[in-house]
């Protein structure tokens, strides 16, 4: 049975801080998903990780995805108050996500 | 683009009630999803389709839940009778087949069971 681990399950940071979140997986994937959900909302789509060593950037968010070591990571650069919200990973497995706990990240003005 | 449209957004029943939430997914979309978002977790499969057929229900509690997708669109989920431990966000996607790339999320309906 497929796992994912998220942590830390909870962050609270300044801002202009750096820092990483981090998604281990138990068995063999393909692909890896990054979503945000604020408080009430649904499920946005930040990054789609497809490949060993799949590297994407979208503004201050950084993803990465060994697959190796069943390993994706998170990494905020210079953290803003907007990127108040929860994080989840999800790990495909046989076209079905498993989904991490999520992490919930508080940036504090 | 229209999004995945989901009704109600919140709905408050008493344990042993009924309930149904309506998903309608992009146009076009093949494949379907209903999650079960309990709070403080992430989403729980309960149900794929594709098209109007069942590729995925092992999740589903069918003594209580019940879904369909009649004629490969829309799709409503039930559950009878309620209990407590149901309430949570019901989560709907929608993606242009199995397999693709990206899903993409209603805005979900939150159930209280009181």
């Amino acid at each position: 049975e497929l796992k994912v681990e998220q942590n830390p399950l909870f962050l609270s940071m300044q801002e202009g801080k750096n820092y990483t979140i981090y998604c281990n997986y138990s068995t063999t994937s393909d692909r890896l998903y990054w979503y945000r959900q604020d408080p009430g909302k649904s499920l946005e789509s930040l990054f789609v990780l497809l490949s060993n060593g799949a590297v994407k950037q979208e503004g201050r968010l950084m993803a990465s995805l060994d697959t190796k070591a069943r390993l994706s990571t998170l990494h905020i650069t210079a953290a803003v108050h907007d990127l108040s919200a929860t994080y989840f990973c999800a790990v495909d497995s046989n076209y079905q996500l498993i989904w991490g706990a999520g992490t919930k990240l508080i940036i504090k003005p | 683009e229209a999004g995945v449209a989901q009704s109600p957004r919140y709905k408050i029943i008493e344990k042993r009630q009924s309930v149904a939430f309506w998903c309608n997914p992009i146009s076009g979309h093949a494949t379907l999803y209903w999650y079960q978002q309990i709070l403080g977790q992430g989403p729980k499969l309960l149900i794929q389709f594709q098209n109007n057929g069942v590729v995925d229900d092992s999740q589903l509690p069918k003594d209580r839940f019940s879904a369909e997708r009649l004629k490969g669109v829309d799709s409503t989920l039930k559950i009878q009778p309620a209990k407590l431990e149901d309430s949570a966000v019901y989560l709907c996607a929608s993606s242009p087949a199995q397999g693709a790339i990206e899903a993409f999320f209603g805005q979900g309906t939150r159930l209280t069971v009181v």
